[in-house]
């Protein structure tokens, strides 16, 4: 199976900055990879698919970039609603669709 | 307004077993592909299981092939998850969610608010 990884499991930050977070695939999944955001007791919301292309409705602060097997999730300017964790997701080879483990975002 | 609701969360005892529902509105679950994904508490998302549009092929993680069986109802525009054998290790909030390929990559966009079920004696 394709392994995930996310880094930073956390990560500390404030209204306005730029973060970036970092997936990384076990072996090169073209760019099937997806994004989605999650709020605490909610459901997780897709964010981009394809590595880069934004779901509708998702504010263009939110990019994604990365083919093979690196990826980065850049939030260009951070809003209070943002903070949240956020967690990758590959669809190249399934089963199993599998996930990182996740990055929180904190104030 | 694409809706996914799941029920039939609960708690039950090891080696019990349990029928999950997500009945779906606002789209005909016949014509996708639906998953079930599952976070046991504090934990990241794990894949869990999918079906095609009829029925005809369905797939498991290796922790749940035996045990789980993911089935759907078009008719009734609901998927199911039946659980058998279920162990503390299935304690989770339980996620169903719609699998979009009209783009050409594989996605979940839509997710139901889930359900919890918690194994414990």
């Amino acid at each position: 199976d394709i392994q995930m990884t996310q880094s930073p499991s956390s990560l500390s930050a404030s209204v306005g900055d730029r973060v970036t977070i970092t997936c990384r695939a076990s072996q090169s999944i073209s760019n099937f990879l997806n994004w989605y955001q999650q709020k605490p007791g909610k459901a997780p919301k897709l964010l981009i698919y394809a590595a880069s292309v934004l779901q509708g409705g998702v504010p263009s602060r939110f990019s994604g970039s990365g083919s093979g097997a690196v990826f980065t999730l850049t939030i260009s300017s951070l809003q209070p609603e943002d903070f949240a964790t956020y967690h990758c997701q590959q669809s190249y080879r399934t089963p199993p669709f599998t996930f990182g483990q996740g990055t929180k975002l904190e104030i | 307004e694409v809706q996914l609701v799941e029920s039939g969360g609960g708690l039950v005892q090891p080696g019990g077993s349990l029928r999950l529902s997500c009945a779906a509105s606002g789209f005909s679950i016949s014509s996708y592909w639906m998953h079930w994904v599952r976070q046991a508490p504090g934990k990241g998302l794990v894949w869990v299981s999918r079906i095609n549009s009829d029925a005809s092929i369905t797939n498991y993680a290796d922790s749940v092939k035996g045990r789980l069986t993911i089935s759907r109802d078009n008719a009734k525009n609901t998927l199911y998850l039946q659980m058998s054998s279920l162990r503390a290790e299935d304690t989770a909030v339980y996620y169903c969610a719609r699998e979009d390929y009209s783009s050409g990559w594989y996605e979940l966009d839509y997710w139901g608010q889930g359900t919890l079920v918690t194994v414990s004696s």
